[in-house]
């Protein structure tokens, strides 16, 4: 069975910094690209970041991009991104989700809430 | 930067009835790289249909996707009660951003 569970959440001071993991299992890890998406309170989903298997491949959303570091550890079989500089416009929950055939998502996490808020 | 938008916002049904949810496309999606996802409140986003078309493991064939460059529909054939959720299009193409949808809700009448 497919897991993913999210950890590293919390409320942080705006400016702060804040570092969410994603512990995978039931799969392969080290054969997905991963990805990571958030969802304000009571909005929608928002596309963060994507990582190819191998960390060749990196993308962000131009929301992020400068301030949020996506990376992952295929021996851990975990993914992480390291949020900086964090706006109170980046509260939200953050999910991990393994992508297939492309970036379709086929397995999420439950998510990790992040409240930035002084 | 592709935009999708979803219509209507809510759609207001009842159990047996059929549902229809658009999402359009600010430009051409390759058909092999529209997704929807159905979420239910408190719950992870679950992949139900992918390439447009395709439903994912084990999604009944109840739920069934068409359309093809800027227009695509996911159909409800008849909706059952675990059916009333929110559900998003999400374009997953060859380069980012992957964008989602803003989602429609579809509540008991």
């Amino acid at each position: 069975e497919v897991q993913l569970v999210e950890s590293g959440g919390g409320l942080v001071q705006p400016g702060g910094s804040l570092r969410l993991s994603c512990a995978a299992s039931g799969f392969t890890f080290s054969s997905y690209s991963m990805n990571w998406v958030r969802q304000a309170p009571g909005k929608g989903l928002e596309w963060v970041s994507y990582i190819s298997s191998s960390s060749s491949t990196i993308y962000y959303a131009d929301s992020v991009k400068g301030r949020f570091t996506i990376s992952r550890d295929n021996a851990k079989s975990s993914l992480y991104l390291q949020m900086n500089s964090l706006t109170d416009e980046d509260t939200a929950v953050y999910s991990c989700a393994k992508a297939v055939g492309g970036t379709r998502l086929d397995y999420w996490g439950q998510g990790t809430l992040v409240t930035v808020s002084s | 930067e592709i935009v999708l938008t979803q219509s209507p916002g809510t759609l207001s049904l009842s159990p047996g009835e059929r549902a229809t949810l658009s999402c359009r496309a600010s430009q051409s999606v390759s058909s092999r790289y529209l997704a929807w996802y159905q979420q239910k409140p408190g719950q992870a986003p679950r992949l139900l249909i992918y390439g447009a078309f395709s439903r994912a493991t084990g999604i009944p064939d109840r739920f069934s996707g068409s359309g093809s460059e800027t227009d695509f529909t996911l159909t409800i054939s008849r909706l059952e009660p675990e059916d009333f959720a929110v559900y998003y299009c999400q374009q997953y193409g060859s380069s980012p951003p992957f964008t989602f949808g803003p989602g429609t809700k579809v509540d008991i009448k």
